[in-house]
């Protein structure tokens, strides 16, 4: 069965610590790879689409890489304001997106 | 409009009665998505629209619920008899086209059954 699984659950970071946020996956077929950013009470936040094994983007603190089983989002010197629910789904064929449960950051001044 | 709107924002209903939920997607965006989360849980894909084609109702979690997009806009999300685990935030989320996976979401319906 498909499966997008996300690691870890929660994550509580100083201001300035930076850490990483893993999304590991078990799709045949992968057509990309996307990562979303989600405040209380809001709908998800486009941040990233990776298509291939290698590929990097960056925004601002942020930075997605893909493997071809897995896909990480570093979070370099974070600030409070990038406190949310960061969500990874997958897209195989065309279509729906596989959504992972999401890893809850929170970043404390 | 400038995104996705969806109503309610909040609806309280009771146990076996029906509800509709509505999305009106950003103009111009030929795919349509239908996301239901749970408190504190991922998003479970429930059904999914692109242009004239027929839609990818394979996430429906029961014949209780359906989904109609008229005129290749708005959509209704309905749930017939609703039961207490129907309880969820419904996310409508629009796209240009169907390759990509830059999604534009609502901000969600929140359905309580009592």
């Amino acid at each position: 069965e498909d499966q997008v699984t996300q690691s870890p659950e929660a994550l509580r970071l100083q201001e300035g610590e930076s850490s990483s946020l893993n999304c590991s996956y078990t799709v045949s077929g992968l057509r990309g790879l996307f990562w979303y950013r989600q405040d209380p009470g809001k709908g998800p936040e486009f941040l990233f689409t990776l298509y291939s094994a290698g590929e990097e983007k960056e925004k601002e603190r942020l930075k997605a890489t893909l493997t071809k089983k897995e896909s990480f989002l570093h979070i370099t010197a974070p600030k409070p304001e990038d406190s949310a629910t960061y969500l990874c789904a997958v897209r195989y064929g065309w279509g729906k997106l596989q959504f992972g449960a999401g890893t809850q950051v929170v970043v404390t001044p | 409009g400038a995104g996705v709107s969806q109503s309610p924002s909040n609806k309280v209903t009771e146990k076996g009665k029906d509800v509709e939920l509505r999305c009106d997607p950003i103009s111009g965006h030929t795919a349509l998505y239908w996301y239901r989360q749970s408190l504190g849980q991922g998003l479970e894909f429930l059904i999914y629209f692109q242009g004239n084609s027929a839609p990818d109702k394979s996430g429906l979690p029961s014949d209780r619920f359906s989904a109609e997009r008229t005129g290749g806009s708005v959509s209704t999300l309905t749930i017939q008899r609703t039961q207490q685990e129907d309880s969820a935030v419904y996310l409508c989320a629009s796209s240009l086209e169907t390759h990509t996976g830059e999604l534009f979401f609502g901000e969600g319906s929140r359905l309580t059954v009592l």
